[in-house]
């Protein structure tokens, strides 16, 4: 099955810088790549996503790359801010029995400091 | 507008009591999932459904069983709670049908439950 790693588990980075999160996946057919941001206490809601046919995608001070052929994804947050602070997870949709599951990294915690 | 809603939020059970975690969605989804969260580990797929009556193992089956008779609703049964199914358990639904990919999960607030 798919395997996603994540780095770093945590990032501590002070207000108005940015951070960046990585992810590598296994499964060569896993086409859909999204990012979830995690608040204390709550379920994990998108932030942005993006599919294998697209290399970048940028909403405000969010932006994902992906490198296909490297299996590696990684989110960029510019001019950090403290309400950033949260569990970021990456996530690899991939085929799987006709169907496609998503397999989600171990997270990334990131403490914006002001 | 609900969305996703598990209930109950908190749960304390002792070891080989059986329990029923319920999730419902009012936004016509047809593809489900029940994830659990344990620190360090992320999240991780127990079971999925793409439509009532199909429903299908992920990562961390054992323990657990499904059944989806409606649309609307995915519940989650422990059979023989264990102090290792101790965790915070998601349900997620998603617009689309999971052939091409799963596209956005819609995720509830989660459910704790401790197993003593």
């Amino acid at each position: 099955g798919e395997n996603v790693e994540q780095h770093p588990s945590t990032l501590s980075v002070q207000e108005g810088d940015s951070a960046v999160i990585k992810c590598t996946y296994s499964d060569s057919a896993s086409n859909y790549f999204p990012w979830y941001k995690q608040e204390l206490g709550k379920g994990p809601q998108l932030i942005i996503d993006i599919r294998s046919n697209v290399g970048e995608k940028k909403d405000q001070r969010i932006a994902v790359t992906l490198n296909k052929t490297a299996k590696h994804f990684s989110l960029h947050i510019t001019e950090t801010q403290p309400e950033d602070s949260a569990v970021y997870f990456c996530a690899a949709s991939s085929p799987r029995s006709g169907y496609s599951t998503l397999t989600f990294g171990k997270g990334t915690m990131l403490l914006v400091s002001p | 507008n609900a969305g996703v809603t598990q209930t109950p939020k908190f749960q304390v059970l002792k070891t080989g009591q059986s329990m029923t975690l319920q999730c419902a969605q009012d936004m016509n989804h047809e593809y489900m999932s029940w994830y659990r969260q344990d620190p360090g580990m992320g999240l991780r797929l127990i079971h999925y459904s793409v439509g009532a009556g199909i429903t299908d193992q992920g990562e961390v089956p054992n323990g657990y069983n499904v059944s989806r008779s409606t649309t609307e609703d995915f519940p989650l049964r422990l059979l023989s709670a264990a102090p290792s199914q101790t965790s915070v358990y998601f349900c997620a639904s998603s617009s689309l049908t999971g052939k091409i990919d799963t596209g956005e999960l819609f995720f509830g607030e989660g459910s704790r439950l401790t197993v003593l």
